[in-house]
């Protein structure tokens, strides 16, 4: 089952401008995380907001997350045109929670952002 | 420089063969993962081993299966390969350590079955 929804599906917004992504995700997480995915690649860890956590930061990347409302959002200021590609938000649920035994990481189907220069 | 290492990055095979997908990381890592990611539908976790000979199914098992014998490779096997595995596949790792769960994945494989 798929945990983590970004939104919106894609994006397209001019460099300089920022761009915010959002995840809403639905069980109880010890952390979720962010990651990136150029075209045809595997993906890059970002940043990792644990669930104490509500505000993260790392150099353009500001990250939030409201275990309330089981919702996060990726802030990365100052876009460049190197910024395009693919962001998915991740959820670190406890042992069991995600169902069939399984633990890992749960992965959102991704916002695909496109910076033009 | 930490690596996951997939054997291949582009694979074509013929309907019915049996496939191994190969992973092998360096950071001497507890957890190792394989997703398949399709259009559309994300990244959705096939198996995931936490030890050595450990395995345990995850969101989409059926079709595939998977071998553990060393700590650093995980292995994908898909026993009657389908023109509906026709994916890209991840493999990913990442530490025991419920404080910090990083995954750091290969470059992934591209499997064409015919």
């Amino acid at each position: 089952s798929q945990q983590g929804e970004e939104d919106p599906q894609a994006l397209s917004i001019q460099e300089g401008e920022n761009a915010t992504m959002n995840c809403s995700y639905k069980t109880s997480i010890n952390n979720l995380q962010w990651y990136r995915q150029n075209s045809g690649r595997g993906l890059v860890h970002l940043i990792l907001i644990r669930s104490n956590e509500r505000e993260k930061h790392s150099g353009r990347l500001r990250v939030t997350l409201d275990t309330s409302k089981k919702s996060s959002s990726l802030l990365i200021t100052a876009s460049r045109a190197a910024d395009t590609a693919s962001y998915f938000c991740a959820t670190d649920a406890p042992f069991g929670v995600r169902g069939g035994g399984a633990d890992g990481l749960t992965f959102g189907k991704g916002t695909h952002l496109i910076i033009q220069p | 420089d930490v690596k996951v290492t997939q054997s291949s990055r582009y694979l074509v095979k013929r309907t019915g063969e049996k496939v191994f997908l190969e992973c092998v990381q360096d950071m001497d890592h507890e957890n190792m993962f394989w997703y398949r990611q399709d259009p559309g539908l994300g990244l959705r976790l096939i198996y995931f081993s936490y030890d050595v000979k450990m395995k345990e199914k995850g969101d989409i098992p059926e079709g595939y299966s998977v071998s553990r014998e060393k700590k650093e490779r995980f292995s994908l096997i898909l026993e009657s390969a389908s023109t509906n595995q026709t994916s890209m596949y991840l493999c990913a790792s990442s530490p025991h350590n419920k404080g910090n769960t990083e995954a750091f994945f290969g470059q992934g494989t591209r499997l064409t079955v015919v």
